[in-house]
Order: C-alpha cells, then sequence, then structure tokens
C-alpha cells in the first residue's frame, strides 16, 4: 500500500529565510514517481516537480530544490530566501509506475512572514 | 494554453439534494481524474479515465456518486442524494496520459451541504 507522510502540518517564517518541508514515503513497488504540489488560497494545485524512483540526483529550480534520498523513503522541498508568495499548501505525492493515481500527503502549510 | 476549467466554483445545497459538477479537462489530455479534498487532508482519488473509459473507479461510492465522460472529453460528477459529510472540494485533473506524466488540476468546487 502507498502512503505519504508530511509531519509539519505548519510552518512559520520570516521572509527571506530558507525553509524545507519533509516528506516521507512507503510503496512496495520499485518504480515509483514522486511530486510536489502547491496550493495557494485560490485552491487550484499547481505543478512543482515530478521525479522517478531511478533518478536520485537533486534537482535545483530557482529558489527551490529538492533532496530525493531512497536510502531513507524521503523527498524533502528547499526554498531559499524566501518571498510572501510562496505562502500555501504544499502537498507531496506518489504513484507507482502503471497505476495513474495519486497519493497526497496531508499537506503542509507555509507561511512567510513579512 | 487553457488550464482545467471546472464549475461552479462554489455550490450550496440541502441534505438530500443532487448536485453536479462539470470538468473540461486541458485539450488533447486522454486522462481526467475527479478527487475529493476534505479540508485539511490531501486530495483523494475517485475515479480515473482514459478517453470515456472509467478505468479505476473503486473509491467512488456508486450508492450516490456517478461520474460520465462521454466523448472522451468533458466530464461531469454527480452526487444523489448529497448528505453532510459531501461538504468537501471536488477537484478536476487532466493528463496527456499514455504512462504517468504530472496531473494538472483545476480550482475545484466547494460543495456546501447544509
Amino acid at each position: 500500500a502507498q502512503k505519504v507522510t508530511q509531519a509539519q502540518t505548519e510552518i512559520s517564517v520570516v521572509e527571506k529565510e530558507d525553509v524545507t518541508l519533509d516528506c516521507v514515503y512507503e510503496t512496495r513497488d520499485t518504480t515509483y514517481y514522486l511530486f510536489w504540489y502547491k496550493q495557494p488560497p485560490s485552491g487550484e494545485l499547481v505543478f512543482l516537480i515530478r521525479r522517478n524512483s531511478f533518478d536520485e540526483q537533486n534537482e535545483i529550480s530557482g529558489r527551490y530544490s529538492w533532496n530525493f534520498q531512497k536510502s531513507t523513503s524521503s523527498f524533502n522541498f528547499t526554498i531559499t530566501a524566501s518571498q510572501v508568495v510562496d505562502s500555501a499548501v504544499y502537498f507531496c505525492a506518489q504513484s507507482n509506475f502503471g497505476n495513474e493515481k495519486l497519493t497526497f500527503g496531508t499537506g503542509t502549510r507555509l507561511t512567510i512572514i513579512p | 494554453e487553457a488550464g482545467v476549467v471546472q464549475s461552479p466554483r462554489y455550490k450550496i445545497i440541502e441534505k438530500k439534494q443532487p448536485v453536479a459538477f462539470w470538468c473540461n479537462p486541458i485539450s488533447g489530455h486522454n486522462t481526467l481524474y475527479w478527487y475529493l479534498q476534505n479540508l485539511g487532508q490531501g486530495p483523494e482519488l475517485l475515479i480515473r479515465y482514459e478517453n470515456e473509459e472509467a478505468v479505476d473507479d473503486s473509491q467512488l461510492p456508486k450508492d450516490r456518486f456517478s461520474a460520465e465522460r462521454l466523448k472522451g472529453v468533458d466530464s461531469t460528477l454527480k452526487i444523489q442524494p448529497a448528505e453532510l459529510g459531501d461538504s468537501a472540494v471536488y477537484l478536476c485533473a487532466s493528463s496527456p496520459g499514455g504512462g504517468f506524466t504530472e496531473a494538472f488540476f483545476g480550482q475545484g468546487t466547494r460543495l456546501t451541504v447544509v
């Protein structure tokens, strides 16, 4: 069975600080995908990144970076020099190869204080 | 390119009444999903379509929920009769299909049953 755990329910940081959102996943499959989505107050889930289980290289996109470690079943997300516009709920999700169903975590509400 | 369009954005109904939600996916996307998001939770899959075929409806409460995707484009999700516990956000998403790619979400329909 698939399970995604986001232990941090809410995080608040002051603008320009770095912040890391944790994600731990469980799956019995050897081929799978991991995702991060952002949900601003408007409600729409915005796709941020997809990683497959064969690629453990960390990825950086502007102020965003992702750390994938299979050894600890973690896929953490770091925002560098946070901005007020980063305030949102962030969801980590996982799917198994051949099954296009996303299993989401419960989300982390991030508040950036100006 | 237009994103996933859902309507209505908000709906308030009395319990035992029927309600329907509409979704127009991104043009050319063969895969369409309906997700349910309860307050403070991550989305959970209700049903997934590949073109007009429902390929995963194991999580759809079939006694009161129904869905259709005629002609493999637009989709409607219906609840009849609605119960108080159905109050939630109903999210539609689409992806190109043909192996997993990221899903793109609409803004959702927030249903309140009173």
